[in-house]
């Protein structure tokens, strides 16, 4: 156990839907990443957060968008959802920003979309 | 650009067998790390490993050891006398130190399968 918490595990919508992923960071990690994984684009970092702040974003959609609230947990909220939006998202959590340590990753979400 | 590159897409083994899973990077930083990561049927992603560019000593942890060459960039995995529990795909990963967050860059990653 990791001590990230994802939810749901499971998801499953239609196209043009939204949805909302939650994670809660281990207790003391102030950063927290949302990585996409699909077959063929493998896994994806899409947006990280630290403490309240977005630090840094990679290869995410402009109908995605995340944040973090106060008491550090983050949602990432997919929009206009399409086929292709179908696969596991993970989140991931630090103790720091620009750290040396690793990544603690959650079970993930699986989302499908039909 | 940061980039990893996991060459096998697949490996197969019959148990007992030594297995290596390679892993190339590139990157343009001078300090940066370097990690691998399990993803066991069940999804969940499990840290293995972490080692930084200054330090390229090998590492065993019981049936599983590292090697770290800078000279070719490479950071690869070997499990020794596999066992059927390590079935997995296997990513290797890498963060480069300076105005990067703290996020990782993946491999496609290798999926090894152990045969009984």
């Amino acid at each position: 156990d990791s001590g990230v918490t994802q939810t749901p595990k499971h998801l499953i919508t239609a196209t043009g839907q939204r949805v909302t992923l939650r994670c809660s960071p281990r207790s003391g990690d102030l950063s927290v990443y949302w990585y996409q994984q699909s077959l063929d684009q493998g896994l994806q970092f899409l947006i990280q957060y630290y403490n309240g702040e977005e630090r840094a974003k990679g290869n995410i959609l402009e109908r995605f968008s995340a944040q973090q609230f106060p008491d550090l947990h983050s949602e990432l909220n997919l929009s206009s959802l399409e086929l292709g939006d179908s696969a596991l998202y993970f989140c991931a959590s630090s103790v720091g920003n620009e750290n040396t340590g690793e990544l603690f990753f959650g079970e993930g979400s699986r989302l499908t979309v039909l | 650009a940061q980039k990893v590159t996991q060459a096998q897409t697949e490996i197969s083994v019959v148990e007992k067998e030594d297995v290596t899973l390679d892993c190339v990077y590139e990157t343009r930083d001078t300090t940066y790390y370097l990690f691998w990561y399990k993803q066991p049927p069940s999804g969940e992603l499990v840290f293995l490993i972490r080692r930084n560019s200054f330090d390229e000593q090998n590492e065993i942890s019981g049936r599983y050891s590292w090697n770290f060459q800078k000279s070719t960039s490479s950071f690869n995995f070997t499990i020794t006398a596999s066992q059927v529990v390590d079935s997995a795909v296997y990513f290797c990963a890498l963060r480069g130190f300076y105005n990067q967050g703290g996020k990782l860059i993946f491999g496609q990653g290798t999926e090894l399968s152990v045969k009984p």
